[in-house]
């Protein structure tokens, strides 16, 4: 069974600070994705990454695919209370992308 | 706006009951996946669809069941529901397996489900 976890689980930090969130396994995945989720709404792709080591940036969102493609990390630089939300990585493997949810990071802003 | 509807939005009901809840993918899109989501819990995976066909199971009850249909649309049926089935439910769709080489989901605004 492949299992992604998350940490931390919660982070309530002021705007304007940094923050990390990490989100690991043993398993090996061709691909993983992070989400964003609002409550009482569906979660929203944030990104896709697919190569070991890869980068990618969303304006103050950056993602890296660690370079043995078992973990991934997402680090927001100058925290929003926009950013506030339930933080999903979920990582696809197999011919047909099975998908595996992490357990979620939630992350509160305050202004 | 993500192009994946679910109806209804929201769903009050008593225990013992059965309920339907009904799902349309993005245009194009072949699979369909549904997700349980419980107070400040994670996404608990329940099962997938692809043009017509079960996929995968995850974690779903007996007294769960869903179906695709020709027209791609899905529905996830809750039968002698308990107080603990009240959950927001999830349906997403992805272009996997239809041109989409990796899978990322897009979800629908959910059903919330409450059962009393």
């Amino acid at each position: 069974t492949q299992l992604l976890e998350q940490s931390p689980q919660f982070l309530s930090i002021q705007e304007g600070e940094n923050l990390t969130v990490y989100c690991n396994s043993s398993s090996v995945f061709s691909s993983l994705q992070w989400y964003r989720q609002e409550p009482g709404e569906g979660p929203v792709l944030l990104v896709t990454v697919v190569t070991g080591g890869e980068v990618k940036k969303l304006k103050r969102l950056t993602f890296q695919f660690g370079d043995a493609r078992k973990d991934s990390s997402l680090h927001i630089t100058a925290a929003q209370p926009g950013d506030t939300g339930l933080y999903l990585c979920a990582g696809g493997s197999g011919g047909y992308q099975k998908v595996t949810f992490g357990t979620g990071t939630k992350l509160q802003v305050i202004p | 706006d993500s192009g994946v509807t679910q109806t209804p939005k929201h769903l009050i009901t008593a225990t013992g009951q059965r309920v339907t809840l009904r799902c349309s993918p993005r245009s194009g899109d072949l699979s369909v996946y549904w997700y349980q989501q419980s107070l400040d819990q994670g996404l608990q995976f329940l099962i997938q669809y692809y043009n017509g066909e079960e996929r995968a199971k995850g974690n779903i009850l007996e007294r769960f069941s869903a179906q695709q249909f020709p027209d791609l649309h899905s529905e996830l049926n809750l039968s002698s529901l308990e107080l603990g089935d009240s959950a927001l439910y999830f349906c997403a769709s992805s272009s996997v397996g239809a041109g989409g080489r990796y899978n990322e989901q897009f979800f629908g605004p959910g059903t919330r489900l409450t059962v009393l």
